[in-house]
């Protein structure tokens, strides 16, 4: 079946550090491929999507581009903030309808001051 | 955000006994959902709902059975809760041709 592999956490940076997280799927067909977000406390929200082969998904200075060839959507970001930390999860929609999402286990994110 | 409102919000409980979790949208979404996360496994499905009166399994069902008796309300229940069972439940929504979930805040619960 189709899943998705993260780095694991967690990762501790420096504010305004470059940030990378990988993730790599493995999928039947063409999924979407999306990056949520967790805050303390607080449920997942949607941080950047992409459908397609080469599209980079983009919001708040995070980005991650879909690469067919290596079957990877790595997160980026270029300098990160302490208001980054987080949880981050890596996530595919496998388009057989119904929206159901495989997720990544996740990779916890530190920044310090 | 997303009018989703998941209770109780915390919850313990023994094992063995009857546990219903509550999931309720105010966006007039026709798929929910109901996730559980777990330390090194990310989120899995336990069950989805097309609508009324339509659901499924997902891949970690066992144990758990849920109702959508309203479009707005999506109900689990553990109908012997173990201690396995322990872990924070979310619920989520979507429209149909629109990929994106949003998530409500979650239930933590505890199984002793």
């Amino acid at each position: 079946g189709d899943s998705v592999t993260q780095m694991e956490g967690p990762v501790t940076l420096s504010e305004e550090a470059f940030l990378t997280i990988n993730c790599t799927y493995t999928a039947t067909g063409y999924p979407s491929l999306f990056w949520y977000v967790q805050y303390p406390g607080e449920g997942l929200q949607l941080l950047l999507k992409a459908t397609k082969a080469d599209d980079k998904g983009s919001n708040k200075g995070f980005e991650a581009t879909y690469r067919k060839e290596t079957t990877s959507f790595h997160l980026e970001k270029g300098s990160v903030q302490v208001s980054d930390s987080a949880v981050y999860f890596c996530a595919l929609s496998d388009r057989r309808g119904g929206n159901k999402l495989t997720f990544g286990t996740g990779t916890q994110l530190k920044v310090e001051l | 955000d997303a009018g989703i409102t998941q209770s109780p919000r915390h919850k313990v409980t023994e094992t063995g006994t009857p546990v219903t979790l509550r999931c309720h949208q105010t966006e007039n979404h026709r798929y929910m959902y109901w996730y559980r996360q777990d330390p090194g496994h990310g989120l899995r499905l336990i069950h989805y709902s097309y609508g009324v009166k339509d659901t499924d399994k997902g891949e970690v069902s066992d144990g758990y059975s849920v109702s959508r008796s309203k479009t707005e309300d999506f109900l689990l229940t553990l109908e012997s809760a173990t201690s396995s069972q322990t872990s924070v439940y979310f619920c989520a929504i979507s429209a149909p041709r629109d990929e994106k979930l949003f998530f409500g805040s979650g239930t933590q619960l505890s199984v002793l």
